[in-house]
Order: structure tokens, then C-alpha cells, then sequence
């Protein structure tokens, strides 16, 4: 079956505009989560959905991240405003269930480049 | 709060020789741990998992990897390298309380050398 798809694959941004970064995570996935991922460094997690609540938002780096799932499915990260520091890989990721042995699966991410 | 560990941002070996990629873990409850291969330009796909099991886990492409909870480790392993090997790793931990995000380690880049 189709694994998580993320668009687009490349956005580049320059600095000031906002961008939406999309993620659709395999059917029947409860559990979404974003992530970012800086040049060299391991992906760091930013917000978790389960279906469509939002229940762990703390790490999103500031007040101009925002994201939402609002039918359990879909799901869009957005960025407000963007910095040159927002340029990074954002990684999107579902897992069936709420346990914390599920697998999470990944799309291919984003990747984001701030002028 | 949990962190990982990984030892060596590079990693070179030949072709056919053991691959040892070394992970260490804090945690201060028992943890799930996670290995992760990526890919240039791909995701992130699992390699193998620990959830408090067998400490022996055998993954996919002939890797495994061993929880030592003495040594707070889970190293990655694979007797014979292969050039398909040759990507970057991570090495990941959650935890069975709070928030089910994965924190990873910084990554370890595998060359295979002819």
C-alpha cells in the first residue's frame, strides 16, 4: 500500500513568507507526527496528533509554527514568517496505533530552503 | 528526560567486514529503542525495534542489535558489509510514560569502501 506522501518535496521561501507544508499519512493511521531535521544533525520532534487533537505540541521552536489534522487525517505544517533558520528537512510520520512500541512510518519530507 | 548517544559521526569499513554502529541511551525508565536507516533524499525506515522482548533483535538487510541494560547500549551490528549498506543511521528511544515522540541520536554516516 501507499506509504506517507508529503508535498512538496522542495519549497524555497524567501524570508518573510509564510509556507504550508502538507503531509498525508497512511490510511487508517491514528497517530501523526512532524519533525525537523537540520543539515547533519537526527530529526527532532516538533508536534504529535492523535487523530484530530493535537495532544503534544512542545516542540515546536516558535509562536510562528503552527499545525492541524482537523479531520484525522491530513495534516499541514505551517510556518509563519519564515526565518533563515527555519531552512531545514521536515518530516512528516504516522504509526497505526497510540502505543509507544508502534513503528512509526516516514514520508520524504520537505525540504525547506529560507532565503 | 530521555537522550541517545551516538559514538562516531562517520563510520568507514570495507566491503564484507563488520559494521558496528554504537548507540547509548538515558533513560530513566525502561525504554523502547529504534534504529532508523535514511537514505539520501528518502525517509527515514526502520531497521529494527526494542521493546523490552528478546534483548537480541534481528532486523531487516541482516542487521541486529543487542539491549544491554547494564551499559545502557543497543549497538547495531552486521557480520558482512554491503555497498547498498552505505547510508545514514540513527538510533532512536522513547519512552513508556509521557509523550510517545522518538528522540534520535545525531546520526552515523556509514561508508562501505570497495
Amino acid at each position: 500500500g501507499a506509504g506517507v506522501s508529503q508535498s512538496p518535496r522542495y519549497k524555497v521561501a524567501k524570508r518573510g513568507q509564510d509556507v504550508a507544508l502538507r503531509c498525508d499519512p497512511i490510511s487508517g493511521h491514528v497517530s501523526l507526527f512532524w519533525y525537523q531535521q537540520a543539515l547533519g544533525q537526527g530529526p527532532e520532534f516538533l508536534t504529535y496528533f492523535q487523530n484530530e487533537a493535537q495532544l503534544d505540541k512542545s516542540g515546536l521552536p516558535s509562536d510562528r509554527f503552527f499545525a492541524e489534522r482537523p479531520e484525522g487525517s491530513v495534516s499541514t505544517l505551517k510556518i509563519q514568517r519564515t526565518q533563515q533558520e527555519d531552512s531545514a528537512v521536515y518530516l512528516c510520520a504516522s504509526s497505526l496505533g497510540e502505543g509507544y512500541q508502534e513503528t512509526q512510518y516516514f514520508g520524504p519530507g520537505t525540504r525547506l530552503l529560507v532565503l | 528526560a530521555q537522550s541517545v548517544t551516538q559514538l562516531g559521526s562517520h563510520v568507514s569499513v570495507s566491503e564484507g567486514a563488520l559494521v558496528l554502529l554504537r548507540c547509548n541511551y538515558s533513560s530513566s525508565v525502561p525504554p523502547y529503542l529504534f534504529w532508523y536507516v535514511q537514505y539520501p533524499n528518502q525517509g527515514l525506515q526502520l531497521l529494527l525495534k526494542y521493546t523490552s522482548a528478546a534483548t537480541l533483535v534481528k532486523g531487516i538487510n541482516g542487521f541486529e542489535a543487542e539491549f544491554k541494560k547494564s551499559e545502557t547500549s543497543f549497538h547495531l551490528t552486521k557480520p558482512s558489509a554491503h555497498m547498498s549498506d552505505a547510508a545514514e543511521y540513527f538510533c532512536a528511544v522513547t519512552q513508556g510514560t509521557g509523550a510517545q515522540k522518538l528522540v534520535f541520536g545525531q546520526g552515523t554516516r556509514l561508508t562501505i569502501n570497495p
